[in-house]
């Protein structure tokens, strides 16, 4: 156990529904990141926060995608409209000074 | 029924061997590496990391060795066991892009009993 939660660890739903997943960071991590990834592949970064501030995006984040940390703590991603490219492994991580420690991952099944 | 998907590098040993793993990085303003270790079903878990001024270093039964002049990164783990049985994935970052993770593509590791 890394320190970094998600919730869901697995979410089914079908196309055209919304989702979202929640990432609680190590608490003293004011920077916290997410990617994606598909079966066989590495992870693709998406978005990164330091503190509450949204510093970079993915081209990757198109805008069915939207991400949060309001108070520079737990983060949400949101989907909406999902398609079943969507399906895939959604990874959260945060870090202090050093490496970046990961979180169990969100498994999401777009039928 | 025929499977289509991408298939990873898998390096087979036998428990007791050294492993080696490589990777190759892309970008040469990259100042900093890792390698992370990921079971099935599970987040990528930090094994070792090494900064660009350094050629090598080492952790408990595992040493990086990083080649600035041809950008490769290897993973070194000694006496491999059962344990060790997972995908090992390097990644590269640098300053600055907000330290987000590039990250090659991975092995698939057996370890043999």
């Amino acid at each position: 156990d890394t320190g970094v939660s998600q919730d869901p660890r697995h979410k089914i739903t079908k196309r055209g529904q919304n989702v979202t997943f929640r990432c609680d960071p190590i608490s003293e991590h004011n920077r916290l990141y997410w990617y994606r990834q598909t079966l066989g592949q590495g992870p693709e970064f998406l978005t990164y926060f330091q503190n509450e501030a949204q510093l970079e995006k993915s081209r990757l984040l198109s805008d069915r995608f939207s991400a949060e940390r309001p108070k520079g703590s737990f983060s949400t991603l949101e989907i909406q409209r999902t398609e079943q490219g969507d399906s895939a492994m959604y990874l959260c991580a945060s870090r202090g000074g050093g490496e970046q420690f990961f979180g169990p991952g969100t498994r999401l099944t777009v039928l | 029924g025929e499977s289509v998907g991408l298939h990873l590098p898998t390096l087979s040993v036998q428990e007791g061997d050294n492993s080696i793993i490589n990777c190759a990085y892309s970008n040469s303003a990259s100042d900093y590496f890792i390698w992370y270790k990921q079971e099935s079903g599970k987040g990528p878990q930090f094994i070792i990391d090494i900064r660009s001024n350094m050629d090598k270093r080492q952790g408990q039964r595992v040493t990086v060795l990083l080649n600035k002049t041809v950008k490769h990164l290897s993973l070194q783990i000694a006496a491999t066991q059962p344990g060790d049985s997972a995908v090992y994935f390097c990644a590269e970052s640098n300053a600055g892009n907000n330290r987000k993770l590039i990250w090659g593509l991975g092995t698939s590791l057996a370890v043999n009993p």
